[in-house]
């Protein structure tokens, strides 16, 4: 049972527009939201969070959108930049005993064209 | 500032043999983890551990071994290797559990890619 979905391989976009990664999660005990990054041939790095008793998260050109009615949540980059191009990996987190479980997605292929 | 170092970063074995995969991080971190990522895939969880001389099983704990001597090393052990054990390996740190944001970052190191065959 896959509990955090992102449903699009992949995305490309023109640099200078908005990109939107999106992830789904089921477990509504999830409490933490977590975006990383990963380029080829290294290991994914954090990259912006939210709080489930939040909705919103902002950081310079990336914003977390957490919608926990839907169970959803979103990944703004805007403006893109052709460094931006990676794979994106959602993850959520929700206390399982003594331990943080984490979950991860899929991951979404990123692709900005210059 | 080194962080989270796996080695090897590349290994072919042939079926049946042994590795042992390295990890250390120089964070100071109690929680260390060992994923595998298989294409498409997201990363599965091998083992992981809540500090030194304590481990536990993740989602996929089957075919490999873990220790945690030390707070700064957390190897992962492949007894008889097998091709379903094809995969890239990531380790990753965290400081532990939840009540702060800082916490529930893992770092991850570069990742060994493992062929069987």
């Amino acid at each position: 049972d896959q509990q955090v979905k992102q449903n699009s391989p992949s995305l490309s976009v023109q640099e200078g527009r908005i990109s939107i990664l999106n992830c789904d999660y089921t477990n509504s005990m999830f409490d933490y939201f977590l975006w990383y990054k990963k380029y080829p041939a290294e290991g994914p790095t954090f990259l912006i969070s939210i709080s489930s008793i939040k909705d919103k998260n902002e950081d310079g050109r990336f914003t977390v959108f957490l919608n926990k009615s839907a169970k959803h949540l979103s990944l703004h980059i805007v403006p893109s930049q052709p460094g931006d191009s990676a794979v994106y990996f959602c993850a959520a987190s929700a206390r399982s005993g003594g331990y943080q479980k984490v979950t991860f997605g899929t991951g979404t292929k990123l692709q900005v064209i210059p | 500032n080194a962080g989270v170092t796996q080695t090897p970063k590349f290994r072919i074995l042939k079926i049946g043999q042994s590795m042992t995969l390295q990890c250390t991080q120089d964070m100071n971190h109690n929680y260390m983890y060992w994923y595998r990522q298989d294409p498409g895939m997201g990363l599965k969880l091998i083992y992981y551990s809540v500090g030194a001389g304590i481990t536990d099983k993740g989602e996929v704990p089957n075919g490999y071994n873990v220790s945690r001597s030390t707070t700064e090393d957390f190897p992962l052990r492949l007894e008889l290797a097998a091709p379903s054990q094809t995969s890239v390996y990531f380790c990753a740190s965290s400081l532990g559990l939840s009540g702060s944001s800082a916490k529930n970052i893992q770092y991850f190191g570069a990742g060994t890619r493992l062929s069987v065959l």
